[in-house]
């Protein structure tokens, strides 16, 4: 089993929509999670990040994590053309801030 | 401002040729510095790890080898390539303390293809 799982998508969806983007994980001793966009030839680029359970908001972007249920949520509201990329998860154990464990992304096309 | 750069952005190589990509940091010191691999349609698998000069930890045992000759700059390596080694290459700092302790943060990456 993957320690993260991710549908890769494509994810589909016109411009204005909620999009909604999950991960699952395996290992209970995760408490840092991030997501990343990243555009066709790019390098990821840091969207959120949050520690442990909650929500956390910043702008459009909505980061929700769930422990108990090991699940993680990126919610995108009011969805852009701009905003088509790969989202990939990622997340890491107190015991290693060195090992950064990856979903294998989400492709995103938001349609004008 | 910190940035990170890597060199060079696209490159074709033969089976069986060297390697050496390169990566810099400007704007911190003492980083954390990363090397990933991301083959395509899948996520990024890390390969190294330094948390100093000279101190290199490695996560997929595989013909690649890393090198930290300097505070911020970090190089990766081969001496003969495989078919398999093809993908696109990622270069990540963290910050050794402060707010962002927990964060990575990307380079533009390699493209590597091997024919």
């Amino acid at each position: 089993q993957k320690e993260v799982e991710q549908d890769p998508g494509p994810l589909s969806v016109p411009e204005g929509a909620i999009v909604s983007l999950n991960c699952t994980y395996s290992n209970s001793a995760f408490q840092y999670f991030m997501w990343y966009r990243q555009y066709s030839r790019k390098g990821p680029e840091l969207l959120m990040y949050t520690y442990s359970s909650g929500n956390k908001e910043d702008g459009r972007f909505t980061a929700q994590v769930d422990k108990s249920s090991k699940y993680i949520s990126l919610f995108i509201r009011d969805s852009q053309p701009s905003d088509s990329a790969t989202y990939l998860c990622a997340m890491s154990a107190i015991y290693n801030f060195n090992k950064f464990y990856f979903g294998s992304g989400t492709k995103l096309n938001v349609k004008p | 401002s910190q940035t990170i750069h890597q060199w060079p952005a696209t490159l074709v190589q033969p089976v069986g040729s060297p390697l050496s990509l390169e990566c810099t940091v400007e704007g911190t010191s003492n980083p954390n510095l990363y090397w990933y691999r991301q083959a395509a349609g899948r996520g990024l698998q890390l390969l190294f790890y330094s948390v100093g000069i000279g101190q290199i930890s490695s996560e997929v045992p595989q013909n690649l080898s890393a090198s930290r000759p300097q505070d911020r700059q970090f190089i990766l390596s081969s001496k003969k390539l495989l078919l398999s080694d093809s993908g696109f290459y990622l270069c990540a700092w963290r910050p050794p303390e402060g707010a962002s302790y927990n964060e990575q943060f990307f380079g533009p990456g390699t493209r590597l293809t091997v024919l």
